[in-house]
């Protein structure tokens, strides 16, 4: 059974590096893995999405290793407002499933 | 751009009622989702469209649940009838294709008394 693996809750303070990593069982070959940031009361939003090695926006870096079983979402500097959960997605198995993972809540504290 | 559009935002009913859910998605996005988010978990996918053709129902509990998308844009989701297991939010997304890339509606939260 394909299942993402993403820590349930992490704390931070401002202005530090928080790292989030997602493990990936079954991922589909030719996939993406996305990374989605949800406040409460709202939907989810795409942050960033990679294939392999290291992609960078302005909000955030993704890093896949090779083997591509796990991913890391890595938000720089962090603030209040970076306060939600995050969620890995990805594709598993054949049949290109949609994967989510539980989901991580980080809280930015001052 | 317009995002995508849900309605209604809040909806409140007993067990055995029925309820639908209306969902505009961004336009000239091929693919629609309907996910179902309950408190404290995951979206957890109900059913893809690809166009007005489904592409997975897999996880939609096809004895209460039905969606449809009509001429491969608007989309309703019904619950008939409705559980209190039911009570999450219902969260409709649409992409261009068939892509991790989605854009989400602020949703609609359902509460079955």
């Amino acid at each position: 059974l394909a299942k993402t693996t993403q820590p349930i809750s992490m704390d931070s303070y401002e202005g530090q590096e928080v790292n989030i990593t997602c493990s990936h069982n079954n991922i589909a070959t030719n996939d993406y893995i996305t990374w989605y940031q949800q406040f409460p009361s709202q939907g989810p939003r795409f942050i960033i999405q990679g294939y392999k090695t290291k992609v960078t926006n302005e909000v955030a870096s993704l890093f896949i290793p090779a083997d591509r079983k796990s991913s890391t979402l890595s938000l720089p500097r962090v603030s209040l407002s970076d306060t939600a959960v995050y969620y890995c997605l990805e594709r598993a198995g054949n049949n290109r499933k949609l994967i989510w993972g539980l989901g991580t809540s980080l809280a930015v504290n001052p | 751009e317009a995002g995508v559009a849900q309605s209604p935002r809040y909806k409140i009913i007993e067990k055995r009622q029925s309820v639908a859910f209306w969902c505009n998605p961004i336009s000239g996005h091929a693919t629609l989702y309907w996910y179902q988010q309950i408190l404290g978990q995951g979206p957890k996918l109900l059913i893809q469209f690809q166009n007005n053709g489904v592409v997975d129902d897999s996880q939609l509990p096809k004895d209460r649940f039905s969606a449809e998308r009509l001429k491969g844009v608007d989309s309703t989701l019904k619950i008939q009838p409705a559980k209190l297991e039911d009570s999450a939010v219902y969260l409709c997304a649409s992409s261009l294709e068939d892509r991790n890339e989605q854009y989400f509606g602020p949703g609609t939260r359902l509460t079955v008394t």
